[in-house]
């Protein structure tokens, strides 16, 4: 069956270190997001691809970046690990980006010491 | 801008009973409305959109939600709780004029079902 994956599940990391986490989907769906989710805020968009090659700013994309090289992935790293990154991580695919029902992995907590 | 609003952080309801999640939305042009569950330790699942048509909207596991343009809510409903749609729900909306089809969610309604 086709599906979205996302590892690490957990990580702990510590202040200053680069960080990936990696989202993989077998849909083909041309459209991947990153979303971070904390308590009160509900899902903030961090970054997202229409397409190889295409990424573009969230709301909240202060601290990280992505890299779309082909259908399938959209890691998405930490250049230098803080604190307040400290969060559960959703990836999510969609095949339609008007209609937008967008399709989410298990998710990684991640831990900034 | 859009912005979605879950008024409520916890909504608690007996076992049978109907419930109500409630969620209203603010957009410049056209609505798109979603709701999406959160069970534990697991990533978001679809429940249910609208886009046009019908405002009476049926989704995944007996849920439905009607879209009120007026009143600007797109209220998630279920007849009969069950103990197990105790869960995090999400409203989520999408403005059809803006160029980036972004999705905005709401910050999420607990749902608890006492037996």
């Amino acid at each position: 069956d086709a599906e979205i994956t996302q590892s690490p599940r957990h990580k702990i990391t510590e202040t200053g270190r680069q960080v990936t986490l990696a989202c993989h989907q077998t849909w083909n769906h041309n459209n991947m997001f990153w979303y971070r989710q904390d308590l009160g805020h509900g899902l903030r968009l961090i970054h997202y691809s229409y397409g190889v090659q295409d990424t573009n700013k969230g709301e909240v994309s202060d601290g990280y970046s992505v890299s779309r090289s082909n259908t399938e992935d959209l890691p998405l790293t930490l250049e230098s690990a803080a604190s307040s990154q400290t969060s559960v991580y959703f990836c999510a695919s969609s095949v339609d980006r008007n209609t937008d029902t967008q399709y989410f992995g298990p998710g990684t907590r991640l831990t900034v010491l | 801008a859009q912005s979605v609003a879950q008024p409520e952080d916890q909504v608690n309801v007996a076992e049978g009973n109907p419930l109500t999640v409630k969620c209203t939305y603010s957009v410049s042009g056209n609505p798109y409305l979603f709701w999406y569950v959160q069970y534990p330790n697991r990533g978001l699942q679809f429940l249910l959109k609208y886009i046009t048509g019908d405002n009476l909207v049926k989704g995944s596991y007996g849920f439905e939600a009607e879209f009120n343009k007026s009143q600007t809510s797109f209220h998630l409903k279920k007849p009969s709780a069950l103990v197990s749609d105790s869960a995090l729900y999400f409203c989520a909306v999408r403005d059809s004029r803006d160029s980036s089809y972004k999705l905005i969610f709401g910050s999420g309604t607990r749902l608890l079902v006492r037996p």
